[in-house]
């Protein structure tokens, strides 16, 4: 069973290109979590999305990021007009459709995104 | 969520035990203590995570205090490769949302 897969693993884009991250959840998942690592700081919360439904999105920034888990195709993190402040590793975790406070949510390798 | 709260870093010789401590004196009737990791350059990695009941499994043990107001994660031998930052987090929500907080860096001396 393959685990969570994100790609790419690393992306360059210039001040006020888009970013777009994906994610693919392990088999059988159908909740999808993602998170931000700025360098030297900890892991913050972004969003949480169920197939074609955004359940949490108190960690978006307000503006020029987005997310969607289509009910086909991989879970995207869109960044719109990149800058400086985006450089960080984004993360994306998925757990299996069960209700609990103890879900164990399984992390992909990350994307680097560095924003020149 | 309950706030926890962890020292920044602990040292351990390899084979040796480690116990990383975790304090949590808010939390409530309902939160689960979970546990994971970061090895460096890599997404964090699920440990353990309890309730109220000591649990053991492959990787770790937890202790969990009688008031649940600590726990303690048990590395039984700790490797070169456990070298990683440990988070103790506090999960009261229903559908699992992780708010990480600073953790624990851990260095294992060969």
């Amino acid at each position: 069973n393959a685990g969570v897969m994100q790609n790419p693993r690393h992306l360059v884009r210039r001040r006020g290109q888009e970013a777009r991250l994906r994610c693919s959840p392990m088999k059988g998942h159908s909740h999808v979590y993602w998170y931000r690592q700025l360098p030297e700081e900890g892991l913050k919360f972004m969003v949480y999305l169920q197939k074609e439904n955004i359940i949490d999105e108190s960690g978006m920034p307000k503006e020029r990021f987005s997310a969607e888990f289509p009910k086909e195709g991989p879970s995207i993190l869109r960044i719109q007009q990149v800058v400086r402040g985006d450089s960080a590793a984004y993360f994306c975790a998925s757990s299996p459709p069960k209700q609990g406070a103890h879900n164990e949510q399984f992390f992909g390798p990350g994307t680097r995104l560095t924003v020149l | 969520d309950a706030k926890t709260t962890q020292p920044n870093s602990m040292e351990s010789n390899e084979e040796e035990p480690v116990h990383l401590p975790c304090n949590h004196s808010t939390i409530s009737g309902t939160d689960y203590i979970h546990w994971y990791r970061q090895l460096p350059s890599q997404g964090p990695e699920y440990v353990i995570h309890g309730l109220t009941s000591n649990v053991n499994n492959r990787m770790a043990s937890l202790a969990i205090a009688e008031d649940r107001k600590s726990s303690t994660l048990i590395l039984h031998r700790a490797t070169l490769r456990d070298a990683a930052v440990y988070y103790c987090i506090l999960s009261g929500t229903s559908y699992g949302k992780l708010t990480f907080g600073q953790g624990t860096i851990l260095t294992v001396h060969p």
